[in-house]
């Protein structure tokens, strides 16, 4: 079962503006994790926030969390059309386990 | 940089075949984990092991799905017999649970059952 969904499901910009992908989930977490999926690959880790972090990041990232609305968001600025992917939020309890969310599909384009 | 590596990327059988999945999870990882990811559910949880002891495989189909970890380097997941409704992409993750960072995912295998 899905633990987290992402909003939207798919989404176009053009190279240059900012993409902004959101995440609910329902129960309580240590962290939550991003990830990006390009077409026929496997998953690439892109960033974790702890459930006492608020916000953390990397690069062009920016991620924010949100734990009493169980929610987080993942910032691309200035996108390329490298971004294109499917990006997938995760999060985990206790256990090392990880449950994905249902990805949002970005479109990135020149 | 390091990898996870599965193979096959691709495989076709037929219904009732036996299907054998391997993964290398990458050295010094302790943890390792086999998702089934198709369109309609999207990524599952099947099985995963630390220290390469079974830890979780409720979200495996116990009667025709094996997971197991014969040593540190091998990591296989078995379909027998398979069935068409099994044909997805499964992805074998590693990770290193004393650093708690992200999982390092495999290519994956596309497994098609006709």
């Amino acid at each position: 079962s899905q633990q987290g969904e992402e909003d939207p499901q798919a989404l176009s910009i053009q190279e240059g503006e900012n993409a902004t992908m959101n995440c609910s989930y329902k129960t309580s977490i240590n962290n939550l994790q991003w990830y990006r999926q390009n077409s026929g690959r496997g998953l690439v880790h892109l960033i974790l926030i702890r459930s006492n972090e608020r916000e953390k990041h990397s690069g062009r990232l920016r991620v924010t969390l949100d734990t009493s609305k169980k929610s987080s968001s993942l910032l691309i600025t200035a996108s390329r059309a490298a971004d294109t992917a499917s990006y997938f939020c995760a999060t985990s309890l206790y256990t090392d386990k990880l449950i994905f969310g249902t990805g949002t599909r970005l479109q990135v384009f020149p | 940089d390091a990898r996870v590596t599965q193979t096959p990327r691709h495989k076709v059988t037929e219904m009732g075949q036996e299907v054998t999945m391997r993964c290398q999870p990458i050295l010094g990882h302790n943890t390792v984990f086999w998702y089934r990811q198709t369109m309609m559910q999207g990524l599952e949880l099947l099985a995963y092991f630390r220290n390469r002891a079974p830890l979780d495989d409720s979200g495996m189909p116990k009667d025709r799905f094996s997971a197991e970890m014969p040593d540190a380097t091998l990591a296989t997941l078995k379909i027998q017999p398979s069935e068409p409704r099994d044909s997805a992409v499964y992805f074998c993750a590693s990770a290193n649970s004393w650093t708690g960072y992200g999982y390092t995912f495999g290519s994956g295998t596309r497994l098609t059952v006709v």
